[in-house]
């Protein structure tokens, strides 16, 4: 069965600083999508980051990067210049071909002022 | 603008009823899903479609069922709402591109209390 592990239910971070939100995954297909999704106190779910597996270079969006570790099946979200608005549950998600989405259990990030 | 709605957005019911919560898209999207969110478990799939007459189960799909007669809808039915069916609920849809993959549009969530 295709899993998702993020270890840390919380954290929590300083106003611009920078932050790292890990991931683990676990599956014995080769080619996949990898996503952090972020849903903040409206509930509304919005992908901030996405990686193809097959795609060595680690993917950017402004002030979030991915370290995507293929071989140690691991992909981390690091968020840069951390703003009040980055407060919200994130999300790692992995999705193989067409079938839905695996989410981990989530990382709760509150930044701080 | 194309977009995923759901209805009602709370809803309180009694053990033993049946509820329906709707979701429709207009995004066109053959791919649609329903997750239910708790405290403590993610997101995990209860029911998906991929395409009209075309439904699966999914992780948590005891006590709900699924029908699709149109691309646009994908009504979730709670038979026979029980207590641990207090949850919240989201819709979303997809399509597959040439790539093999489209993003997931997600819905804004329906708040279901069964007492």
């Amino acid at each position: 069965a295709q899993t998702v592990t993020q270890s840390q239910p919380e954290m929590s971070v300083q106003e611009a600083e920078t932050v790292t939100l890990s991931c683990t995954y676990d599956t014995s297909e080769s080619n996949y999508y990898l996503f952090w999704y972020k849903q903040p106190p409206s509930r509304q779910m919005i992908l901030v980051i996405r990686q193809e597996a097959y795609k060595q270079q680690n993917a950017t969006e402004n002030r979030f990067s991915v370290n995507f570790q293929k071989a140690a099946k691991s992909f981390s979200l690091k968020i840069s210049d951390s703003q009040l608005g980055d407060t919200a549950m994130y999300f790692c998600a992995f999705i193989i071909g067409n079938t839905p989405l695996v989410f981990g259990k989530g990382t709760r990030l509150s930044v701080i002022a | 603008d194309a977009e995923i709605t759901q209805s009602p957005r709370h809803k309180i019911t009694e053990t033993g009823r049946q509820v329906t919560l709707a979701c429709h898209q207009t995004w066109n999207h053959n791919n649609m899903f329903w997750y239910r969110q708790d405290l403590g478990h993610g997101l995990r799939l209860i029911h998906y479609s991929y395409g009209v007459q075309d439904t699966n189960k999914g992780e948590v799909s005891d006590g709900y069922s699924v029908s699709r007669s149109n691309t646009e809808d994908l009504p979730l039915t709670l038979e026979s709402a029980a207590s641990s069916q207090t949850s919240v609920y989201f819709c979303a849809s997809s399509e597959i591109t040439g790539t093999g993959f489209d993003e997931q549009f997600f819905g804004p969530g329906t708040r279901l209390t069964v007492l």
